[in-house]
């Protein structure tokens, strides 16, 4: 089975401090992990995924494979950052398992 | 983006009623998934189609059926809503040649009363 847990069910941060927004995945074979996010009012949108490696709006998201992790990183939070988050993991028949999501308040 | 289409948008309906939910889409894409989105459990599968002729339950397909009347529209019924599917339910595409990632609709926020 594949499984997503994000712990943090609210992260509250100041502007300008660094973010982490934690996911952690259960899969036996090769995953691929995924960001989204979902601003207020707002369709959830894809934020990065990890096989593309790239920065997207200063985030940043390593897959570390030997602590099944996959952690959301931004070196200095704005307040337009503030939004709910989901990890979500795509693994086996082509199925995708989102995580419970982590809110993000970035407090002025 | 309005490649992804939910109706309605919002509803509201008494306990016993049959409601549709309908999602039509425009990327040409092959896969289709419904989800429901509560507060502290994030989104949940109900039903995905990966073509017209292969439909597949989630997580928690009880108490929902669905119908893929063509590629570009995917149908989520509850033939007899109960107060506990009261949710914002969001409907998805992808692309199954070209990777996961998956495109959302605007949601329909359900309330059953």
């Amino acid at each position: 089975a594949q499984r997503v847990t994000q712990p943090e069910k609210l992260l509250s941060v100041f502007k300008g401090a660094p973010v982490e927004l934690k996911c952690n995945y259960s899969y036996s074979g090769s995953p691929e992990l995924f960001w989204y996010v979902q601003y207020s009012r707002q369709r959830l949108q894809l934020l990065l995924r990890h096989i593309s490696r790239e920065s997207i709006k200063g985030f940043t998201a390593d897959l570390n494979k030997g602590e099944t992790s996959f952690h959301l990183k931004k070196p200095f939070a704005q307040e337009e950052d503030s939004a709910m988050y989901y990890c979500a993991l795509a693994g086996g028949y082509q199925k995708v398992t989102f995580g419970t999501g982590t809110k993000l308040q970035v407090i002025p | 983006d309005a490649d992804v289409t939910q109706t309605p948008r919002n509803r509201i309906t008494k306990t016993g009623k049959r409601i549709m939910l309908e999602c039509s889409q425009t990327k040409g894409h092959d896969r289709m998934y419904w989800y429901r989105q509560d507060p502290g459990l994030g989104l949940r599968l109900i039903y995905y189609s990966f073509d017209v002729k292969d439909i597949n339950k989630g997580e928690i397909s009880d108490g929902y059926s669905v119908s893929r009347q063509a590629q570009a529209k995917f149908s989520l019924s509850l033939e007899s809503a109960i107060p506990n599917q009261t949710a914002l339910y969001f409907c998805a595409t992808s692309d199954g040649t070209s990777g996961y990632e998956q495109y959302f609709g605007p949601g329909t926020r359900l309330t059953v009363t």
